[in-house]
């Protein structure tokens, strides 16, 4: 089946900072979303990016579906970022999540 | 709104009971799954359903059973469970399959 890499795994940042999270897939998907599940756990869909760039707010993602990948931009990165980032592809009519970039922002 | 509601939150059984985990939505979305996350293994697929009376096995199906009687809801039922069913589990519902609404997720484990 078609497989997901995110990277990094893990990323302690400053608050300020801004960082790049990259998003891998193996084969030719119909859609990819970024989710954000904070620290209670609670998972909230970022965005809905099958092609192209979006943004919203600090956040802004881009998705170059020919070369099979998707970054996350997070810019001047807040305490209240912290979390586990997780990309999904669309398979037919699965989602197939990665493993997720554990982000830590640090005042 | 109370979007997808899951429960219980939290759930203790030992092996070899059965339960059922609740899952139900008030938007009217067709399409509806679970999935269960694991340390480091992010969020796997349980099983789905594309509307009412229609399943179908995601990634991990072994163990457990899915039936979507209504739009609302879609319970998902361990038979006998195992500690390797020790996880939390979310239920999603989407419009269109595509843009999804996660519950607040259920932590079972199995003793």
């Amino acid at each position: 089946g078609i497989q997901v890499e995110q990277s990094p795994p893990d990323l302690i940042l400053q608050e300020g900072a801004n960082s790049t999270l990259r998003c891998n897939f193996s084969d030719s998907v119909n859609n990819l979303q970024w989710f954000h599940q904070n620290p209670w756990g609670q998972l909230i869909n970022l965005f809905y990016i099958p092609s192209g760039t979006k943004q919203n707010g600090r956040l802004s993602a881009t998705t170059v579906a020919t070369e099979r990948y998707s970054l996350l931009y997070i810019s001047s990165s807040q305490t209240t970022d912290s979390g586990v980032y997780f990309c999904a592809v669309h398979n037919t009519d699965k989602l197939i999540f990665g493993t997720g970039t554990r982000l830590q922002v640090f005042p | 709104n109370a979007g997808v509601t899951q429960t219980p939150k939290f759930q203790v059984l030992k092996t070899g009971q059965s339960m059922t985990l609740q899952c139900a939505q008030d938007m009217n979305h067709e399409y509806m799954s679970w999935y269960r996350q694991d340390p480091g293994m992010g969020l796997r697929l349980i099983h789905y359903s594309v509307g009412a009376g229609i399943t179908d096995q995601g990634e991990v199906p072994n163990g457990y059973n899915v039936s979507r009687s209504t739009t609302e809801d879609f319970p998902l039922r361990l038979l006998s469970a195992a500690p390797s069913q020790t996880s939390v589990y979310f239920c999603a519902s989407s419009a269109d399959g595509l843009t999804l609404h996660f519950g607040n997720g259920t932590r079972l484990t199995v003793t």
